[in-house]
């Protein structure tokens, strides 16, 4: 079965800095989708970035860009210049090419100090 | 272009009722997902459903059923209800398999 591990409970970040989130996986398939979402204090689930197993180059969304390392099972997020904004519990996401679930990890609740 | 609606937002019962949840997909969208967010246990696929029809189910008891309905809208059923089916229940959708899922704002309930 797949599995998500997050293995940061809580992350601090001082405003306009850098962070980055982690995120690991365990899988036997060879193509599988990733993902990271945002979910604010007001429970709305955000989608922040997407990854294809497939492709070699790491996905960038503006300030927020993650480091795919298939053969280390690693998908972690980079968040640059953090904004108040930012502050929410961010959960890593593993679809698998055939399936239709997305397999959650425990979440890191991101905060951000001004 | 509307998001992903639900309703109700918040819905309290009491132990062995049933409880009804409803979802709106996203126009255009034809998949609907239904996840439970309970504390301490993260979030947890339920039920998939894509065209009208039920194409996977998460490890749940049959208590736990839903539909599509012709216009993609759909339905969550939670029967006998338990005082641990309290969570946060989520219902996403997408335009197809193995692509993002755009969520709604859930609903929250409460079972006494």
């Amino acid at each position: 079965a797949q599995t998500v591990t997050q293995s940061q409970p809580e992350m601090s970040v001082q405003e306009a800095e850098t962070v980055t989130l982690s995120c690991t996986y365990d899988t036997s398939e060879s193509d599988y989708y990733l993902f990271w979402y945002k979910q604010p204090p007001s429970r709305q689930m955000i989608l922040v970035i997407r990854q294809e197993a497939y492709k070699q180059q790491n996905a960038t969304e503006n300030r927020f860009s993650v480091n795919f390392q298939k053969a280390a099972k690693s998908f972690s997020l980079k968040i640059s210049d953090s904004q108040l904004g930012d502050a929410a519990m961010y959960f890593c996401a593993y679809s698998p090419e055939y399936g239709n679930k997305l397999v959650f990890g425990a979440g890191t609740i991101l905060r951000v100090k001004s | 272009e509307a998001g992903v609606t639900q309703s109700p937002t918040h819905l309290i019962k009491t132990r062995g009722q049933q409880a009804t949840l409803r979802c709106s997909p996203i126009s255009g969208h034809t998949s609907v997902y239904w996840y439970q967010q309970a504390l301490g246990l993260g979030l947890q696929f339920l039920l998939w459903y894509d065209e009208g029809e039920e194409r996977n189910r998460g490890n749940f008891p049959p208590r736990f059923s839903g539909r599509q309905f012709p216009n993609y809208s759909s339905e969550l059923n939670v029967n006998a209800l338990e005082l641990e089916d309290s969570a946060l229940y989520l219902c996403a959708s997408s335009t197809g398999r193995r692509l993002e899922q755009y969520f709604g704002p859930g609903t929250r309930l409460t079972v006494t």
